[in-house]
């Protein structure tokens, strides 16, 4: 299947602790996105990878850490995790160059931060 | 920097009746995208505007842009109860990056 495909899809931890949520697509695509969820289903960019190049960096805590070691993949390491940090994260891939530079979204990962 | 304004937020309709989900936006933008998330799920794409005076229709929903009035809206005709879920707006700055509406709940009862 033709997707973007996320691990784990549930994840609960303890503050404090380090996790990592990774991301693969298998579309093709050049650039790829992590976006939070919160509890209010709100929705806001956090990075943004093109071809392995970092192209947006929101204002995010320096906790975070996306790492991306193909235009394929793109992973997420979150340190010293606080209660605050529990949201869905989902993962997303576009084609830059094209017309609609659709962007076709992961499962989610639901973290738990207790 | 872009704002991205959905009303309403909660809509709990009849099935059979109409409604119109609106998206204002607040500065020139080069595309709008219409999405659905089903509870738990991922989001689902369902409808991309380039241009002024775009309508696109699948099925019961259809979508239009007004640049210049810098507002989408999302029509559903004749609703069902698989209709169901939450519906985002996004807007794209030619910067490859959407900026989200809050979203809007809609729940369509029988």
């Amino acid at each position: 299947d033709t997707a973007v495909s996320q691990t784990p899809k549930y994840l609960v931890t303890q503050m404090g602790n380090d996790k990592s949520i990774k991301c693969e697509q298998n579309l093709g695509h050049d650039t790829m996105y992590w976006y939070k969820q919160d509890s209010k289903k709100f929705l806001k960019i956090m990075f943004s990878y093109n071809n392995k190049e970092l192209i947006i960096n929101e204002t995010v805590p320096n906790r975070f850490s996306p790492k991306s070691p193909d235009k394929a993949h793109l992973n997420l390491h979150i340190n010293s995790l606080e209660l605050g940090d529990s949201a869905v994260y989902f993962c997303a891939s576009t084609s830059r160059g094209s017309s609609y530079n659709e962007q076709f979204f992961g499962p989610g990962t639901r973290l738990t931060v207790l | 920097e872009l704002k991205v304004e959905q009303n309403p937020l909660f809509l709990s309709m009849q099935e059979g009746k109409n409604y119109t989900i609106y998206c204002n936006y607040s500065t020139t933008s080069d595309r709008l995208y219409w999405y659905r998330q089903d509870p738990g799920k991922s989001l689902e794409s369902l409808f991309v505007l380039l241009s002024n005076g775009a309508v696109k229709q699948e099925g019961r929903l259809m979508a239009s842009l007004d640049t210049k009035a810098r507002l989408s809206t999302l029509h559903i005709t004749a609703a069902v109860h698989d209709l169901s879920a939450t519906y985002f707006c996004a807007v794209d700055r030619s910067n490859y990056k959407l900026t989200f509406g809050k979203g809007t709940l809609l729940t369509v009862n029988p």
